[in-house]
């Protein structure tokens, strides 16, 4: 089985600095990461996914994110943060059918 | 495309009552999943379907739930009789196939908001 944690249930960071939002994943075997956000009363939206290949992977809004296996985590990260980015982020792993989420980490961007 | 499109978007029934919600997902997809998300459990898949077929209802809390896919196009989740603690958003994402496992994205539909008075 598959488990995903996400250090930190709330973030705030100032608007311009660096994002940096934690996922550590546990799983017998090299398995498919996600990041997903998602804003009030919506549902969610992909950022980026890994699945094979290059580790560094971009996503959209500037997102990116690094898988590294031997510290079994794909932390997100974002250069400046902006005011659209405050909303809730997901990490979710799969192996095969359904995705398996962290508790998510709400972003909070301070003006 | 119009994306994944779930209904109601607000449910509010009381206790006993039985609950339906409604699913059609992206043209062309063949994947079809149900997740629930509460403060205390966080995002949790209840069921999955390939072509119509359920593949995985481990996630199904209880014989109360129910889910069903009778056509590519629709699917159901069925709560009888509905609880207090099932008050939840529900939420249908829907995913291409890729052969062997399912890697792809899943589209997520806005989530339908159901409270059990």
């Amino acid at each position: 089985a598959q488990s995903v944690t996400q250090l930190g249930s709330h973030v705030s960071v100032s608007e311009g600095a660096l994002v940096l939002l934690r996922c550590n994943y546990s799983s017998s075997v090299p398995p498919y990461l996600f990041w997903y956000v998602q804003y009030p009363n919506q549902g969610l939206q992909l950022l980026l996914k890994y699945t094979t290949g290059a580790t560094l992977v971009k996503g959209i809004n500037g997102f990116e994110a690094e898988f590294k296996k031997s510290e079994t985590s794909f932390h997100l990260t974002k250069p400046s943060a902006h005011m659209s980015d405050a909303a809730e982020y997901f990490c979710a792993v799969t192996l095969a059918g359904g995705l398996t989420f962290g508790k998510g980490t709400h972003l909070i961007i301070q003006p | 495309d119009a994306g994944v499109i779930q209904s109601p978007r607000h449910e509010v029934t009381e206790m006993g009552q039985e609950v339906t919600l409604r699913c059609k997902p992206i043209s062309g997809h063949d994947y079809l999943f149900w997740y629930r998300q509460t403060m205390m459990r966080g995002l949790e898949l209840l069921i999955y379907f390939n072509n119509n077929v359920p593949i995985d209802d481990s996630g199904m809390p209880e014989d109360r739930f129910s889910a069903k896919m009778p056509n590519a196009s629709f699917s159901t989740l069925k709560i009888q009789p509905s609880e207090p603690r099932d008050s939840a958003v529900y939420f249908c994402a829907s995913s291409p196939s890729l052969g062997l496992g399912n890697t792809d994205t899943q589209y997520f539909g806005p989530g339908t908001r159901l409270t059990v008075l």
